[in-house]
Parts: structure tokens; C-alpha cells; sequence
């Protein structure tokens, strides 16, 4: 039971355009969603996160979007950078209440860059 | 400030042998969390612990496996009598607080023969 889905194992993008990394869930009680990226031999990275009270969360190149009606998450890279390749992992939890720490996380989108 | 030690990096076992994974937190973090990822998988939460303490058990498979965070020293992943369904990456992750962001090691990789 996927309970957040990551239906792209993979996806390239030519550098300086947009990369588009897409995210699912079918739990309606998760309220934080996050994305990591992972490097090959390293463990994930915190990128970004948006609360379900927002539907959108910038940082520089990376933003979020977030459509609660459709438990649909993207993750925008724009430009695309050749050191930006690497595995994206969505993640999610329920923040209001114990055990936020619980993250569940979907299969990846591995990002290929090309110069 | 180093971030979160985990050894061995890679791990061979034969099936029935015992598999014990290590993980220091950042420093200033009591927090650690046992996150596992099996092949073609995301990663899928296991244990949490804080010093001398397993707070959340939740995701460990009922035998074999147990984890420790002892006073001194680091947090521990046992696996008894590994099959070949163990080989995945383990990961550790630490936090300063119970809800705030985990950073995660760099993973240990376990291959049961």
C-alpha cells in the first residue's frame, strides 16, 4: 500500500530548462511534504518543504507546489543545473500530532541534467 | 560540525551471521531514527530512539531486529540471523529535537550471500 508515489522512475532535462518532478499521496491526514535529493553513496538531503496550509514554497530555483484537492505535489527546478543530478524523493508526514518524525517517503525520480 | 556517521559503508554477511550497524549523531542531536531502503523502494521508517530509550518501534519486523542507543556511544542496528531479504540500505537519520528536520548518514549497504 503506496501510500505517496513517485510514477517517474526517471526523467531527463536539458540544462537551463525546467525540470518538473512529480508526487502523489493518498493519505488525506498528511500536512508537510518535503523533498530530499540523494547523490549515489550518500544519504538524502533536505531541499524543500511546504505545509498543507500553503499551496506554494519558494527557494531560490526549487519551489513546491501543492494542490490539496488532487494530493498532487511538483517540485520545480528552474534552471536546471548538471550538478542537480541526482534522486528526488518526496516525503510526507502528519505534522499536527505525534510522530511527525514518521516520514513516508516515495520510490524516487531519478533527474539527469544534460549539459 | 560533522554530520551523521554511519559504518560500515558496505556490509557482507553470509545467511545466518549477525549484522550490527553503527550510527553517531550530529553532534548536539539525542534524537536517531533507523530508516531502511530495500531495493527499487523508498525509504521506509523503522525505529526511533532517543539516549537509553526506544521511543517508537513501529516499523521494526517483530524478530531478529533490534536497536539500542546506549548512554555512551553510538546508536546500534542489530539484525540476528540475516536472510537475503536484509540486503538493503540502512539509513540513520538525527534530530535536535523530536519535531524538528532529520539529516540523514550516508547509509550503510548490507549484501546477505
Amino acid at each position: 500500500d503506496q501510500q505517496v508515489k513517485q510514477n517517474s522512475p526517471s526523467l531527463s532535462v536539458q540544462e537551463g530548462r525546467i525540470s518538473i518532478l512529480n508526487c502523489d499521496y493518498t493519505n488525506s491526514m498528511f500536512d508537510y511534504f518535503l523533498w530530499y535529493k540523494k547523490y549515489p553513496a550518500e544519504g538524502p538531503t533536505f531541499l524543500i518543504s511546504i505545509s498543507s496550509i500553503k499551496d506554494k514554497n519558494e527557494d531560490g530555483r526549487f519551489t513546491v507546489f501543492l494542490n490539496k484537492s488532487a494530493k498532487h505535489l511538483s517540485l520545480h527546478i528552474v534552471p536546471s543545473q548538471p550538478g542537480d543530478s541526482a534522486v528526488y524523493f518526496c516525503a510526507a508526514t502528519k505534522l499536527s500530532g505525534a510522530g511527525s518524525y514518521q516520514l513516508t517517503f516515495g520510490k524516487g525520480t531519478k533527474l539527469s541534467v544534460i549539459p | 560540525n560533522a554530520g551523521v556517521m554511519q559504518n560500515p559503508r558496505h556490509l557482507v554477511r553470509r545467511r545466518g551471521q549477525e549484522a550490527r550497524l553503527r550510527c553517531s549523531p550530529m553532534k548536539g542531536h539525542s534524537h536517531v531514527y533507523w530508516y531502511r531502503q530495500l531495493p527499487e523502494e523508498g525509504l521506509k521508517f523503522m525505529v526511533y530512539l532517543q539516549k537509553e530509550n526506544i521511543i517508537d518501534e513501529s516499523g521494526m519486523p517483530k524478530e531478529r531486529f533490534s536497536a539500542e542507543f546506549p548512554k555512551e556511544g553510538p546508536s546500534i542496528l542489530r539484525i540476528q540471523q540475516v536472510v537475503r531479504g536484509d540486503s538493503a540500505a540502512y539509513f540513520c537519520a538525527s534530530s535536535r529535537g523530536a519535531d524538528e528536520k532529520l539529516f540523514f548518514g550516508s547509509g550503510t549497504q548490507l549484501s546477505v550471500l
